[in-house]
């Protein structure tokens, strides 16, 4: 069974500073993805960026990047240039390809404040 | 245009009623989930219908029923509810096919249940 593990339940960053949100996950398959979402207070769920397992590139979108290193089963997010608006719960995800089944797996979350 | 929309957002009722939330995506999605968000803000998922057809039924007791009319609309109804149903359920849809690289799953605004 696959498994997502997010170890900070809580960080803090100052304005304008950057932030890295770890996550690690256990899994024996080879074709997957990996995600991070984000839940801010209004409790929309929307998703910041993802990356395909078989990609060695990893993948950015504007301030947000990750550090993608398959061989460890790590997946961190890296926020640059931390915005206010950037204060939510950032969940990491996990979700296999290739049978019936695409359900995502989700780890516990971190919870971002970004301070003024 | 709302891509995943829920109805209710809210919802409070009283133990042993029954009551549904209705889904619907206008994203042309072929797939659609429905995840539970417990008070710890751990999400996990509960099904899945791909073009009306269940693929994903987790360990869910079976008071809880999906509907698929058709493939933009999900439906849950609750039987009975209990004290431990109170959480946020989240709607969200994928266009996601059997051993093909898949879409992100998109989520819609979740509804607050309580039961009281």
């Amino acid at each position: 069974a696959q498994t997502v593990t997010q170890s900070q339940p809580e960080m803090s960053v100052q304005e304008a500073e950057t932030v890295t949100l770890s996550c690690t996950y256990d899994t024996s398959e080879s074709n997957y993805y990996l995600f991070w979402y984000k839940q801010p207070p209004s409790r929309q769920m929307i998703l910041v960026i993802r990356q395909e397992a078989y990609k060695q590139q990893n993948a950015t979108e504007n301030r947000f990047s990750v550090n993608f290193q398959k061989a460890a089963k790590s997946f961190s997010l890296k926020i640059s240039d931390s915005q206010l608006g950037d204060t939510a719960m950032y969940f990491c995800a996990f979700m296999y390809y290739g049978g019936a089944t695409n359900k995502l797996i989700f780890g516990t979350g971190t919870l971002l404040a970004v301070q003024p | 245009d709302t891509a995943v929309s829920q109805t209710p957002k809210y919802l409070v009722t009283q133990m042993g009623n029954d009551k549904s939330i209705k889904c619907e995506q206008n994203l042309g999605h072929d797939t659609m989930y429905w995840y539970k968000q417990d008070s710890k803000k751990f999400l996990k998922i509960m099904f899945s219908y791909n073009n009306k057809e269940l693929i994903i039924n987790e360990t869910v007791p079976n008071r809880f029923s999906p509907k698929s009319p058709d493939k933009a609309h999900l439906n849950l109804h609750i039987n009975s509810l209990e004290l431990g149903d109170s959480a946020v359920y989240f709607c969200a849809s994928s266009q996601a096919r059997s051993g093909v690289p898949t879409d992100t799953q998109y989520f819609g605004p979740g509804t607050r249940l309580t039961v009281l």
